[in-house]
């Protein structure tokens, strides 16, 4: 199927913990990004990579740290984890820019303890 | 002022009737527009893009741009209880690598 996949789909960790997500597309988009949707359901850009190359980082704390080891990958680290970070992460993917619209991955609910 | 309004609703409409969903935007350069629709626990799924004036319709569904404005509304003609879910309107300011989320507006279809 072609589709966008994260994993893990639910994540659950205590403070202080290091984790990382891991996104993957098989569409053939050049560019990848990740959101973070927060409990008011409101989805906020933290990165966008196009062609492995980092496009966007929009103010995200230096804990979190997004890797792109080719164009179909994109995945999130975040070291020292704070209950603020619990939200539900999104990767997506798109044709060039974000001009086509997103395909999102199912989502990886992160709840730190 | 936030870059993308929506109003949170809930909107409760009947089935069979027009679901109106309206969305204002800040930024007057603006280029693309989405509407998308989220499920409970589910992630967004496009269902609309528009990118110039006037309406765009695709099967129940109707986009509306008016750029003079700013503003963005989506149509669910005849709506279903499948229908309920939040529709998340989405603002691509430049063509490029960002694109900016409403809150979203959540619809609810009575059966």
């Amino acid at each position: 199927d072609t589709a966008v996949s994260q994993t893990p789909k639910y994540l659950v960790t205590q403070m202080g913990n290091d984790k990382s997500i891991k996104c993957e597309q098989n569409l053939g988009h050049d560019t990848m990004y990740w959101y973070k949707q927060d409990s008011k359901k409101f989805l906020k850009i933290m990165f966008s990579y196009n062609n492995k190359e980092l496009i966007i980082n929009e103010t995200v704390p230096n804990r979190f740290s997004p890797k792109s080891p080719d164009k179909a990958h994109l995945n999130l680290h975040i070291n020292s984890l704070e209950l603020g970070d619990s939200a539900v992460y999104f990767c997506a993917s798109s044709r060039e820019t974000g001009n086509y619209g997103y395909t999102f991955g199912s989502g990886t609910r992160l709840t730190v303890v | 002022q936030k870059e993308v309004e929506q109003n949170s609703g809930p909107l409760s409409v009947p089935e069979g009737a027009i679901a109106s969903l309206n969305c204002t935007y800040s930024d007057r350069v603006s280029q693309s527009f989405f509407w998308y629709r989220q499920y409970s626990g589910k992630s967004p799924e496009l269902i609309m893009s528009i990118y110039s004036n006037g309406d765009k319709e695709d099967g129940r569904f109707t986009a509306q741009l008016n750029k003079a404005s700013q503003y963005v509304s989506l149509l669910i003609r005849d709506s279903q209880p499948s229908d309920s879910a939040t529709y998340l309107c989405a603002v691509n300011p430049t063509g490029g690598f960002k694109t900016i989320f409403g809150a979203g507006t959540r619809l609810f279809v009575k059966a």
